[in-house]
């Protein structure tokens, strides 16, 4: 079943201001990704946060975790129109030999330039 | 170091007809993921392979479809007898041998269209 929810499903702001977006999942996970994907292309690798983490940030990035709540949030600040894409976040939950990447359905950005 | 190669990008089959999708990972990288995605949905796992090995198939329908990863070459999708409901874009990643702790790096997927 799928892990991770987004929220919301679609979000469209206005180029320079900051885009908070959302994905809360079900069980216990050792890492949460979040990833990006432009129209008709392959997901992008954005940043990585264990389960003993609380916080990170990689550029214009910063993301969240609370797994009391199971929930992440991943913020860009400054949004750019090339920002505008989809945003997944994925979560891996490791068992024995098994570390698979379940993702939730997504999140459409719209940056207005 | 070329990125996670998967081909054809397009691939167009008629209802009945065997698909065969294929995905190259990073060198180096033992763990390959296939996925798949229809329109404006997200990525819906199938199945999880290490080298010579399926570790998670949980996604994958359990009749038609079938996935290795060879000791030597690609790692290989096949849908038998394809159906119309199968046209979705199939994704592959791959990862290092360090269990889930890195990120995954994507192919650009293969759009499949069965007419």
């Amino acid at each position: 079943s799928q892990q991770g929810e987004e929220d919301p499903q679609a979000l469209s702001i206005q180029e320079g201001e900051n885009a908070t977006m959302n994905c809360s999942y079900k069980t216990s996970i050792n890492n949460l990704q979040w990833y990006r994907q432009n129209s008709g292309r392959g997901l992008v690798h954005l940043i990585l946060i264990r389960s003993n983490e609380r916080e990170k940030h990689s550029g214009r990035l910063r993301v969240t975790l609370d797994t009391s709540k199971k929930s992440s949030s991943l913020l860009i600040t400054a949004s750019r129109a090339a920002d505008t894409a989809s945003y997944f976040c994925a979560t891996v939950f490791i068992t024995g030999a098994n570390s698979k990447l379940t993702f939730g359905k997504g999140i459409t950005l719209s940056v207005r330039p | 170091n070329a990125g996670v190669m998967q081909n054809p990008r397009h691939l167009v089959r008629r209802r009945g007809q065997e698909a065969r999708l294929r995905c190259s990972p990073m060198k180096g990288h033992s763990h390959v993921y296939w996925y798949r995605q229809l329109p404006e949905e997200g990525l819906k796992f199938m199945v999880y392979l290490q080298k010579e090995n399926i570790i998670d198939e949980s996604g994958m329908p359990k009749e038609r479809f079938s996935a290795e990863f060879p000791k030597e070459g690609p790692s290989i999708l096949r849908i038998q007898q394809v159906v119309r409901g199968d046209s979705a874009a199939y994704f592959c990643a791959s990862s290092p041998p360090n269990k889930g702790t890195t990120e995954a790096f994507f192919g650009q997927g293969t759009r499949l269209t069965v007419v």
